[in-house]
């Protein structure tokens, strides 16, 4: 079945540090790649989305590389800000073939940007 | 833009009553919405598929007599958690499905609803 992994949190970075958060996937088809960013306290939001192999998502300074080869898509930014801590979900959507449309997340990555 | 909201954003109630959660797709028209589970550090637990004008599609484990839902307008999906117990707490998150102009269909999420059962 389709399944979504995240490296487990929590990463802890200074201000201004370079971040990337791995994700790895496991799906049939060609699935559609997300990465959604949850503030405390708050629901989820899209940060970027891939929908076909060597697509590259970006928004915010954010930006992830739907690698179909390696079946990864690993969230990096060159310089992360306070403003930055939160919980990161890498996840996927199976094929538009599939009418089921569902959403299978990742555990989620919590990061902690220190002043 | 692609707005869904939650009302109430927080709720405590007593075990044994029944609690209602709105979700509603503000500026666009939602034929599905999906509802979450979230427990404390965890990631999102799918619990159902909201369809409007038909049944809800109930995700493995989870009690349709519990957790009641109703689509009926294009806006706007319900959850009900009936005769709420303690181990019900939780919060709760809903998103709608908004198809883009390419034909390409995206969830966007509500801000979710805490859930305290005493």
């Amino acid at each position: 079945g389709n399944s979504v992994t995240q490296m487990e949190g929590p990463v802890t970075l200074s201000e201004e540090a370079f971040l990337t958060i791995n994700c790895t996937y496991t799906a049939t088809g060609y699935p559609s790649l997300f990465w959604y960013v949850q503030y405390p306290g708050e629901g989820l939001q899209l940060l970027l989305k891939a929908t076909k192999a060597d697509d590259k998502g970006s928004n915010k300074g954010f930006e992830a590389t739907y690698r179909k080869e390696t079946t990864s898509f690993h969230l990096e930014k060159g310089s992360v800000q306070v403003s930055d801590s939160a919980v990161y979900f890498c996840a996927l959507s199976a094929s538009p073939m599939d009418s089921s449309y569902k959403l299978i997340f990742g555990s989620g990555t919590r990061l902690l940007v220190r002043p | 833009g692609a707005v869904v909201s939650q009302h109430p954003s927080r709720v405590i109630c007593k075990s044994g009553t029944s609690v209602k959660i709105e979700c509603r797709s503000l500026d666009f028209q939602a034929t599905t919405m999906f509802w979450y589970r979230q427990f404390p550090k965890q990631s999102l637990m799918l619990m159902a598929t909201s369809n409007e004008g038909s049944k809800a599609t109930y995700e493995q484990g989870v009690e349709k007599d519990k957790f009641l839902i109703n689509h009926a307008s294009l806006t706007l999906s319900t959850l009900t958690v009936t005769s709420a117990h303690p181990e019900d707490s939780s919060f709760y998150i809903c998103s709608a499905r908004k198809k883009g102009l390419a034909g390409w269909e995206t969830q966007y999420f509500g801000p979710g609803t805490r859930l305290l059962v005493l």
